[in-house]
């Protein structure tokens, strides 16, 4: 069975500062697909990143940025110049690419932004 | 449009109570999922539909019913509720073509307190 593990529940950044967010994962698959999800108080889920696993190449969006260590299983979030609008609850997922599933979620993490 | 709409945003409902949960995408997506959110804690998937059937029920208790009317609809009808069933209750969509798992799109989501 594949497990993702955020063991932070909790972390501060200040603004315009980088911040990493952590985030392993357990799976005896070699076809699968790994995301970040971010969740503002009272607000829509929204994708932040994804990371094919086939894919040596870590994953970018604009000041997002992964780090995406196969072997180690771990699949970290880089929030760089941080805003205040970053804060949110960031939530790490896996999905298999083989099989019919949705996806598998970590306990998330509570971001917050210092101004 | 990228949007996955869902009504009502708050209900209240006795434990007698029938009522129903609406979700709407117009994506073309062919997958839609229901989610439960308790506070601070990762969406737990309860029901997915592929192509308006159901492929995926993790054991949800039977007072939950999901309806796929058609490929952009997605209804659940509560009944019966008992009080821990108050929660969030999120709506996704994705594309998932070709056996391809692509990223979901959340819903706001309806806030369900059963009293």
């Amino acid at each position: 069975a594949q497990t993702v593990t955020q063991s932070q529940p909790e972390m501060s950044v200040q603004e315009a500062e980088t911040v990493t967010l952590s985030c392993t994962y357990d799976t005896s698959e070699s076809d699968y697909y790994l995301f970040w999800y971010k969740q503002p108080p009272s607000r829509q889920m929204i994708l932040v990143i994804r990371q094919e696993a086939y894919k040596q190449q870590n994953a970018t969006e604009n000041r997002f940025s992964v780090n995406f260590q196969k072997a180690a299983k771990s699949f970290s979030l880089k929030i760089s110049d941080s805003q205040l609008g970053d804060a949110a609850m960031y939530f790490c997922a896996y999905r298999s690419g083989s099989t019919a599933r949705a996806e598998l979620f970590g306990k998330g993490i509570t971001l917050s932004v210092r101004p | 449009d990228t949007e996955v709409t869902q009504t009502p945003k708050h209900l209240v409902m006795g434990m007698t109570n029938k009522k129903s949960l609406k979700c709407e995408q117009h994506m073309g997506h062919r997958a839609m999922y229901w989610y439960k959110q308790k506070a601070k804690k990762p969406p737990e998937l309860m029901f997915v539909y592929s192509y308006e059937k159901l492929s995926i029920n993790e054991s949800v208790p039977s007072r939950f019913s999901p309806e796929c009317p058609n490929s952009s609809l997605l209804n659940l009808h509560l009944h019966a509720l008992q009080p821990e069933d108050s929660a969030l209750y999120l709506c996704a969509s994705s594309q998932d073509k070709a056996g391809i798992p692509y990223e979901q799109y959340f819903g706001p989501g309806t806030r369900l307190t059963v009293t």
